[in-house]
């Protein structure tokens, strides 16, 4: 087994600001994704990294960057916080794309 | 475009009742995959069931689901709900060669006693 972790649980920032969101993961899988998770809204692909120094845009990455540091870690930063983002991100991984995917427990943003 | 609807925000539910959550799907795809996810309140959503084989029931943990190519449908059912499986439920596609899941909406299911 294996399991997902992002850090930090909750994050609080201002309007405007930079912030940085992490997810590390110990399955050794090569796939590595971000969603944003809102209200009635479902999850919705933010980037996603198919390997280690790839990234591939989602449905929502207006306003966002990501990193794929090594194989285990996938950053997320929002480049200039919105009181609309405020949301529940979530971390996944897979072994490949449209294979099952493992989910962190996410990371509460606050913007205020 | 590829895409799957959960048309039900919220259904409640007496314990001990059966309920069904609908998931249906558009695709273009012939070799897809599809996958019910649960995630409890303040936890990381976790793999349900999975299925790609068309007609053939899939069971885990009570809930079953069967995948029908010919309505674009696979539904989630359980003949007696509990008290915890009050949760939010995703209904999700793949296919060979997609990029990701593509997730529903979601379908949080309300059990009362």
């Amino acid at each position: 087994g294996g399991i997902i972790t992002q850090t930090p649980k909750f994050l609080i920032g201002q309007e405007g600001q930079k912030l940085t969101l992490k997810c590390q993961q110990n399955f050794n899988h090569d796939t590595m994704y971000w969603y944003r998770q809102d209200s009635g809204k479902g999850l919705r692909l933010i980037y996603y990294s198919i390997t280690e120094n790839d990234l591939q845009k989602g449905d929502l990455s207006e306003g966002y960057d990501a990193s794929r540091e090594k194989k285990s870690s996938f950053s997320l930063t929002v480049t200039s916080a919105q009181k609309n983002e405020m949301a529940v991100f979530l971390c996944a991984s897979s072994i490949g794309t449209g294979y099952e995917q493992y989910f962190g427990p996410g990371t509460r943003l606050t913007v205020l | 475009g590829d895409s799957v609807t959960q048309t039900e925000g919220l259904v409640t539910v007496t314990e001990g009742l059966p309920v069904m959550l609908n998931c249906t799907y558009q695709t273009a795809y012939s070799d897809v995959a599809f996958f019910w996810y649960v995630q409890y309140l303040n936890e990381a959503p976790k793999l349900l069931l999975r299925s790609s084989t068309d007609n053939k029931r899939t069971e885990h943990q009570g809930f079953h689901a069967t995948l029908h190519k010919s309505s674009s449908s696979f539904h989630l059912q359980k003949s007696s709900v509990q008290l915890s499986d009050s949760a939010l439920y995703y209904c999700a596609l793949s296919y060979q060669g997609g990029r990701a899941l593509i997730f529903g909406t979601g379908t949080t299911v309300s059990v009362s006693p």
